[in-house]
């Protein structure tokens, strides 16, 4: 199956600063990608899905200006937290969705786990 | 009322026990389905995924759908320890949503010694 890698895998920051996290498509391209939030014990929550070469989609009640989105190429998305308080604190994910025989499947990424103190 | 229902649990049961994980849905657009499995800190493994009513099997692993109910099913055969995870069902349309996925709540599953 297709590989989605994510970096780095868990960050420690202080509040008031900016983290970016980065996800990859290994072996595939992905024209689109998208970001997850996860709390713990909670269902994933789509944030936003970001496209290659144009600008991301948010969801209802996502900041935009503050969870920063770049789909820089066909195998590379990046979301950055700025301004990081500690309520963004969360396991953040990202997929990508491959071809195949009846639609699309989607390949998640092993997750950021974020701590803003 | 959300569109996937999924019971949280947690599910106890001891090892070798047949296993049924359960959702419901509401939106009749969904027409492709999936369950992942999630171990603590990691990013969800698809296990399954069905466009059709009816059975698919995949090792242990057997995918119900049942369309005209909006009622999805994954049993797990011979459950083991490591499949203490928690188990998430997703759904997506046909067209339209751009892919996106809308996922159940997870339900929590210990497979017990």
């Amino acid at each position: 199956g297709a590989v989605v890698s994510q970096h780095p895998s868990w960050v420690i920051c202080k509040s008031g600063t900016s983290v970016k996290i980065e996800c990859r498509s290994l072996d595939f391209q992905a024209t689109t990608m998208f970001w997850y939030r996860q709390f713990p014990k909670q269902s994933l929550m789509l944030m936003a899905t970001s496209n290659e070469g144009s600008k991301a989609t948010y969801e209802q009640g996502v900041e935009k200006d503050k969870f920063l989105i770049n789909h820089a190429s066909l195998t590379l998305s990046t979301l950055t937290v700025t301004s990081a308080h500690p309520e963004d604190s969360s396991f953040y994910i990202c997929s990508a969705p491959q071809a195949r025989q009846g639609g699309y499947e989607q390949y998640f990424g092993p997750g950021t786990r974020l701590t803003v103190t | 009322q959300k569109e996937v229902e999924q019971d949280p649990g947690p599910l106890s049961v001891p090892e070798g026990a047949i296993v049924s994980l359960n959702c419901t849905y509401s939106n009749s657009a969904f027409q492709y389905f999936m369950w992942y499995r999630q171990y603590s800190r990691k990013g969800p493994e698809l296990l399954m995924y069905t466009y059709s009513s009816g059975n698919k099997e995949d090792g242990r692993f057997t995918a119900q759908v049942d369309k005209s109910s909006k009622y999805i099913s994954l049993f797990i055969r011979d459950s083991q320890p490591s499949d203490s995870a928690t188990y998430l069902c997703a759904m997506r349309e046909l067209t339209g949503g751009g892919n996106k996925l809308t996922f159940g709540t997870g339900t929590q599953l210990k497979v017990e010694l």
